[in-house]
């Protein structure tokens, strides 16, 4: 079993949907949330960082986590077709030992946002 | 303000060949870890490195090794490659060690090894 496991879709919704994405996880350790979103070909761009329990909000993009779930969602607001792309989720632990700052990802949602 | 800066952008190698990969992290960021993805994967943590120590280690062979220089730039090196070792590489920059740091992503060098 995946300590992290995402849905890799496909998603395709069209333009002005809201859009739901979501991991679950195995780890009691991992304290530390992140989506990140990657364009086709270029590196991981950083969206939303949070630590422990609770929601986060930035603009369209709304982070939430439930610790006692082992379960952490991202959801997108009006959608737009510049929001296609993979999202991926990411998470850490505190724990040190040779793991000290190493990022678990989830395998990554294609989503296609279509006008 | 520059980003994390990879080169080169593609490479590519045949079995047995070895290949050195470059990474300029974020300028005030003194850690560098660098990741592998494979197509259609998430990344995978091969290593951590800060103050020019490896601190993370993550299940690759020994044929993958890294190091830092006291710029903070660094290396990520592959011994005898082998057809799986194409993928992305993909470096961080984070400015220090902990969890609570965020990690920030170049570009990547895409890797096929033929």
């Amino acid at each position: 079993q995946k300590e992290v496991e995402q849905d890799p879709g496909p998603l395709s919704v069209p333009e002005g949907a809201i859009v739901s994405l979501n991991c679950t996880y195995s780890n009691s350790a991992f304290q530390y949330f992140m989506w990140y979103r990657q364009y086709s070909r270029k590196g991981p761009e950083l969206l939303m960082y949070t630590y422990s329990s609770g929601n986060k909000e930035d603009g369209r993009f709304t982070a939430q986590v439930d610790k006692s779930s082992k379960y952490i969602s991202l959801f997108i607001r009006d959608s737009q077709p510049s929001d296609s792309a993979t999202y991926l989720c990411a998470m850490s632990a505190i724990a040190g030992g040779t793991s000290y700052g190493k990022l678990t990802f989830g395998q990554g949602t294609i989503l296609t946002v279509h006008p | 303000d520059a980003g994390v800066t990879q080169s080169p952008t593609h490479l590519i190698k045949t079995r047995g060949q070895h290949v050195t990969l470059r990474c300029s992290p974020i300028s005030g960021h003194k850690s560098v870890s660098w990741y592998q993805q494979v197509l259609g994967q998430g990344p995978q943590f091969i290593f951590q490195y800060y103050e020019k120590e490896e601190r993370g280690r993550g299940n690759f062979p020994d044929r993958f090794s890294a190091r830092q220089f006291p710029n903070y730039s660094s290396e990520l090196n592959v011994n005898a490659l082998l057809l799986g070792d194409s993928a992305l590489y993909l470096c961080a920059s984070s400015l220090g060690q902990g969890p609570y740091n965020e990690q920030f992503f170049g570009p990547g060098t895409r890797l096929t090894v033929l």
